[in-house]
């Protein structure tokens, strides 16, 4: 257990709608980042949180926006869902996300899955 | 459990063999390199980094090889073991900790 937790752990719904998914980092980390992993894309970089504010963008769409709370808690919202938004999102965490390397730690995941 | 990846390379190999698994990176400013492990149904489990003036690092049962003039990059596996069986992934830092991953190699251990 890396001691990121995620919800919900499988999300179904329909194209056109919006969806939240939740990560809570480990206790005393300060940067989440999102990943998302599909099947012909592999596993990719979206977006990093510090402390609250947006410190990276990656391969992140418009439809998508995420942030992070006081708490440190995050959440990735996804909207105007399209069939190819279907994927694992992960959510990571770092103690600090200074410019130099910081290991990450990744939650189990939450499948969503566009009919 | 849930694939994460149909397409993947594959590397089949015995239980108490060495396995060895490949990765070529892109950017030469990159200055960390990470294996990640992923299991089935799971998220990507660290298993060693390397800094980029490193040219090996070793593990417990695990060696990291960096290249960088050809760009390449290893994860040597001593005595593998069924328990090992999973997707295994390279990736690159980038810049403030943002990863850039390979595409996975699926190791599979027979007993």
């Amino acid at each position: 257990d890396s001691g990121v937790t995620q919800t919900p752990k499988h999300l179904i719904t329909a194209t056109g709608q919006r969806v939240t998914l939740r990560c809570s980092p480990r206790s005393g980390d300060l940067s989440v980042y999102w990943y998302q992993q599909s099947l012909d894309q592999g596993l990719q970089f979206l977006i990093q949180y510090y402390n609250g504010e947006e410190r990276a963008k990656g391969n992140i769409l418009e439809r998508f926006s995420a942030q992070q709370f006081p708490d440190l808690h995050s959440e990735l919202n996804l909207s105007s869902l399209e069939l190819g938004d279907s994927a694992l999102y992960f959510c990571a965490s770092s103690f600090v996300g200074g410019n130099s390397y910081n290991e990450q730690f990744f939650g189990p995941g939450t499948r969503l899955t566009v009919l | 459990g849930e694939s994460v990846g149909l397409h993947l390379p594959t590397l089949s190999v015995q239980e108490g063999d060495n396995s060895i698994i490949n990765c070529a990176y892109s950017n030469s400013a990159s200055d960390y390199f990470i294996w990640y492990k992923q299991e089935s149904g799971k998220g990507p489990q660290f298993i060693i980094d390397i800094r980029s003036n490193m040219d090996k690092r070793q593990g417990q049962r695990v060696t990291v090889l960096l290249n960088k003039t050809v760009k390449h990059l290893s994860l040597q596996i001593a005595a593998t073991q069924p328990g090992d069986s999973a997707v295994y992934f390279c990736a690159e830092n980038s810049g403030y900790s943002t990863l850039t991953f390979g595409k996975g190699t699926m190791l599979l251990v027979s007993p």
